[in-house]
């Protein structure tokens, strides 16, 4: 059984269009992280979250994307209005699920956005 | 800073052969994990090992194996009588806190593998 679901498994969207990818965990986690992986790149962080709050971020988490989780279960990553450059495979993974942190980081399926 | 380089782009093998893939890694943490991930075409990023920095020791699942070498800041994975299916992407992931930072993931750029028939 996967640790995290994540939807959709792909999305197309049109330039300047506003995504909000979703990261269904299935066990209590306690940190949730973003990654981004353009295609035939590495994988690179985008952004941690945790108690409610971002503990950190990258440079690529610039204004046009935020992080949320609205209903205690669901962790969301919105671009506001997406660029060509935002094309990549965006994985999902939480972590630790009690205070012992780096705990094995499984990934979610990603979730391939496609900026038209 | 952390990085972790991985300084074989590709590899090609012939089935059967063994095969090591490289990672080296730097940082100034002195509790830290390293991580290995394979990514088939699918896309996905399967998790195969974490290593902390305080356990040196050698580890073998099956026909794969890691050699963690502080000494050199390696953490080296070889894959032994290679099959097709081991074709992919293989990451080698570093994870360190330092600072109060969140312990996220730097990854290497990865090495493509290729086993065939």
């Amino acid at each position: 059984e996967p640790e995290v679901t994540q939807t959709p498994s792909h999305q197309v969207t049109q330039m300047g269009q506003e995504v909000i990818l979703r990261c269904v965990p299935i066990s209590n986690h306690l940190y949730f992280y973003w990654y981004r992986q353009i295609l035939g790149q590495k994988v690179e962080f985008l952004v941690s979250f945790y108690n409610n709050e971002i503990s950190e971020k990258s440079e690529i988490f610039d204004d046009q994307f935020s992080v949320e989780r609205p209903d205690g279960s669901n962790f969301t990553l919105k671009i506001r209005s997406t660029k060509l450059e935002d094309s990549a495979m965006y994985f999902c993974a939480p972590r630790g699920r009690r205070q012992i942190l780096n705990t094995e980081a499984f990934f979610g399926q990603g979730t391939r956005l496609t900026v038209v | 800073a952390q990085k972790v380089t991985q300084a074989q782009t590709e590899i090609s093998v012939v089935e059967k052969e063994d095969v090591t893939l490289d990672c080296v890694y730097e940082t100034r943490d002195t509790t830290y994990y390293l991580f290995w991930y394979k990514q088939p075409p699918s896309g996905e990023l399967v998790f195969l090992i974490r290593r902390n920095s305080f356990d040196e020791q050698n580890e073998i699942s099956g026909r794969y194996s890691w050699n963690f070498q502080k000494s050199t800041s390696s953490f080296n994975f070889t894959i032994t009588a290679s099959q097709v299916v081991d074709s992919a992407v293989y990451f080698c992931a570093l994870s360190e806190k330092w600072q109060g930072g969140s312990e996220k993931l730097v990854f290497g750029k990865g090495t493509k593998l290729t086993v065939n028939p």
